[in-house]
């Protein structure tokens, strides 16, 4: 039973355009949203995060937008650049510290 | 200052052989964290551990064993190792919770068991 679902395995825009990647779930407990970025060889890193208590936050080039009711949120990246190219995950968290991970997306950002 | 290590980078094991995964963190973390990923599955967390001398099963935990005698470090042992334990191993480590701080991550253990 997958909690966390992200259905777009990839993901290809031209470079300056915007990204949109989504992610669902089916939890009402969820109430920490985290998004993850992931190069080949590498651990995810932290890249943007939204407690369930505002619809959206935005850092630099990324906004993440939670839609409670919907049980969706979505990460925009704009401009999308060519070093953007990764494998996003989506997480949530129930505040218990253990994060439940969706499959990820794999975006392509072409020159 | 390191963050998350994890050794080794690669392994190969035959079928029931045993090996043990080290993660180490320099961050002071209490919570640490070790995942498996398989393609299209995403991250699936294996054991956790929220402080020296403790450890907890996650979603997959059969077929492992983990220890947290160090703060800093967290083992994650395979017995008898099984071929559907090939995957790539991740560690992370935390502050107590989610909102305190988001889980760094190591650069992960690929371990292919024939």
């Amino acid at each position: 039973d997958q909690q966390v679902k992200q259905n777009s395995p990839s993901l290809s825009v031209q470079e300056g355009r915007i990204s949109i990647l989504n992610c669902d779930y089916t939890n009402s407990m969820f109430d920490y949203f985290l998004w993850y970025k992931k190069y080949p060889a590498e651990g995810p890193t932290f890249l943007i995060s939204i407690s369930s208590i505002k619809d959206k936050n935005e850092d630099g080039r990324f906004t993440v937008f939670l839609n409670k009711s919907a049980k969706h949120l979505s990460l925009h990246i704009v401009p999308s650049q060519p070093g953007d190219s990764a494998v996003y995950f989506c997480a949530a968290s129930a505040n218990t510290g253990k994060l439940i991970f969706g499959q990820g997306t794999t975006l392509q950002v072409k020159p | 200052n390191a963050g998350v290590t994890q050794t080794p980078k690669f392994r190969v094991l035959k079928t029931g052989q045993s090996m043990t995964l080290l993660c180490a963190q320099d961050m002071n973390h209490e919570y640490m964290y070790w995942y498996r990923q398989d393609p299209g599955m995403g991250l699936r967390l294996i054991h956790y551990s929220v402080g020296e001398g403790t450890t907890a099963k996650g979603e997959v935990p059969d077929g492992y064993n983990v220890s947290r005698l160090k703060k800093q470090n967290f083992l994650l042992g395979l017995e008898s190792a099984a071929p559907s334990q090939t995957s790539v191993y991740f560690c992370a480590s935390s502050f107590r919770t989610v909102l305190d701080q988001p889980q760094h991550f190591g650069d992960g253990t690929r371990l292919s068991i024939l």
